[in-house]
């Protein structure tokens, strides 16, 4: 079955620095998206990516959020300047249209020291 | 705008006994709704989905919602819980009229006792 690959499982950051967390969709999917999870509470919505620009982002998704697909297979998230509250598990998602239920990664937990 | 609720932070069942997880959504237009499971320090598995057709939707180990358009309602049940079933489950829904995205709810932790 195919499957949403992230990449690291598991970041470590120190406060201020830029991290990229990396997502590979499932290939025939043609909408991405990230999401956070802190502590295993509630799946908060980040940003949506569709015909290779945001389609929709939520009010965490400020200025030292961005999105990329630069090569046609990955999808990324970066964080310019991390914060402690930006400890969190990150998923990415993929979706084939828009009646179709979201592919999970298996998460990148991101811890912010 | 969107939004589901799961007014249970927790659940707990006896094995063999049939459980609910109980889940209701807001919406502008007709939903799509979706339950998926996240097992400890894992990520987020689909377990069914509710497009359009019959209000009994059948799901993957066992599961099965029935969508309630009077009550604006999504529960998840299962006829005779597993140990195994332990787990946190999130409600989601999202507006079929619009390109929105998915918002899941708060999350229920089902706790199946031996």
């Amino acid at each position: 079955e195919p499957e949403v690959t992230q990449t690291p499982s598991h970041q470590v950051t120190q406060m201020g620095q830029e991290v990229i967390l990396r997502c590979v969709p499932i290939s025939n999917h043609l909408y991405f998206y990230w999401y956070r999870q802190i502590l295993g509470q509630k799946v908060e919505f980040l940003v949506s990516f569709y015909n290779n620009e945001i389609s929709e982002k939520s009010e965490i998704f400020d200025d030292q959020f961005s999105v990329e697909r630069p090569d046609g297979s990955n999808f990324t998230l970066k964080i310019r300047s991390t914060k402690l509250e930006d400890s969190a598990m990150y998923f990415c998602a993929s979706s084939a249209g828009l009646g179709y239920g979201y592919t999970f990664g298996s998460g990148t937990r991101l811890t912010v020291v | 705008a969107q939004s589901v609720a799961q007014p249970e932070d927790q659940v707990n069942v006896a094995e063999g006994n049939p459980l609910t997880v109980k889940c209701t959504y807001s919406v502008s237009g007709n939903p799509y709704l979706f339950w998926y499971v996240q097992y400890p320090n894992r990520g987020l598995q689909f377990l069914l989905k509710y497009i359009t057709g019959d209000n009994l939707v059948k799901g993957s180990y066992g599961f099965e919602a029935e969508f309630n358009k009077s009550q604006t309602s999504f529960h998840l049940k299962k006829p005779s819980a597993l140990v195994s079933d332990s787990a946190l489950y999130f409600c989601a829904v999202r507006d079929r009229s619009s390109a929105s995205k998915i918002i899941f709810g708060s999350g229920t932790r089902l706790s199946i006792r031996p």
